[in-house]
């Protein structure tokens, strides 16, 4: 079965600063991987997904992600963080069926 | 365009009580599905529907039931409430792509359900 590790509960970065939430994920086959965001009170938005080809992909928001397959992993990143990033990040995984099998959650809090 | 519509937003109930969450969207999309979202949990499927007239477990599907009313409308039944279930509930859809394409899931806003 699939799963998604997440590491990082609570992440705090000052405005302005760089940023990186970590994913790690386990899947048999070539995985589809996914990037969510989820603003206190809200539904989830999808920021950026990754199916195949190139391994760096932009999504909203000016962030971006990158698929390393050795590493099993699929970073976030973002080269400066505005406080209205302040959120909860979902990585996903998806596996048969269209299903998804999320992580756990990071929290960014952003001091202004 | 609404997307996906979720009834009603806040919901408190007495344990044993019944209700249904409703889901409704209006993209065209063949799959469905209910999550739950519970702190320091993520967002775990309770059931799915990959098309019209299907349904199918998800990772906690104890204690829910779902209808797959027509391809718009996906409801979630809590038959007899308990504690447990308190939770936030996400209805999602998404359109079947096809080959090798894996499309977006749209989440609605969300049913903040407390049972007491």
């Amino acid at each position: 079965a699939q799963s998604v590790t997440q590491p990082d509960i609570h992440i705090t970065v000052s405005e302005g600063a760089s940023l990186e939430l970590r994913c790690n994920y386990s899947y048999g086959a070539t995985p589809y991987l996914f990037w969510y965001v989820q603003s206190p009170g809200q539904g989830l938005q999808l920021l950026l997904k990754y199916f195949s080809g190139d391994t760096l992909v932009q999504g909203i928001k000016g962030f971006e992600a990158e698929f390393k397959r050795s590493q099993s992993s699929f970073n976030l990143r973002k080269p400066s963080v505005h406080w209205s990033d302040a959120a909860e990040y979902f990585c996903a995984v998806g596996a048969g069926s269209y299903q998804l099998t999320f992580g756990k959650g990071t929290k960014l809090s952003v001091i202004p | 365009n609404a997307g996906v519509t979720q009834t009603p937003k806040f919901q408190v109930l007495k344990t044993g009580q019944s209700m249904t969450l409703q889901c409704a969207q209006d993209m065209n999309h063949n799959s469905m599905y209910w999550y739950r979202q519970d702190p320091g949990m993520g967002l775990r499927l309770i059931y799915y529907s990959a098309s019209e007239g299907t349904t199918d477990k998800g990772e906690v599907p104890n204690g829910y039931n779902v209808s797959r009313l027509n391809k718009r409308e996906f409801s979630l039944r809590l038959e007899s409430a308990a504690p447990s279930q308190t939770s936030v509930y996400f209805c999602a859809s998404l359109t079947s792509g096809g080959g090798s394409s894996y499309n977006e899931q749209f989440f609605g806003p969300g049913t903040r359900l407390t049972v007491l």
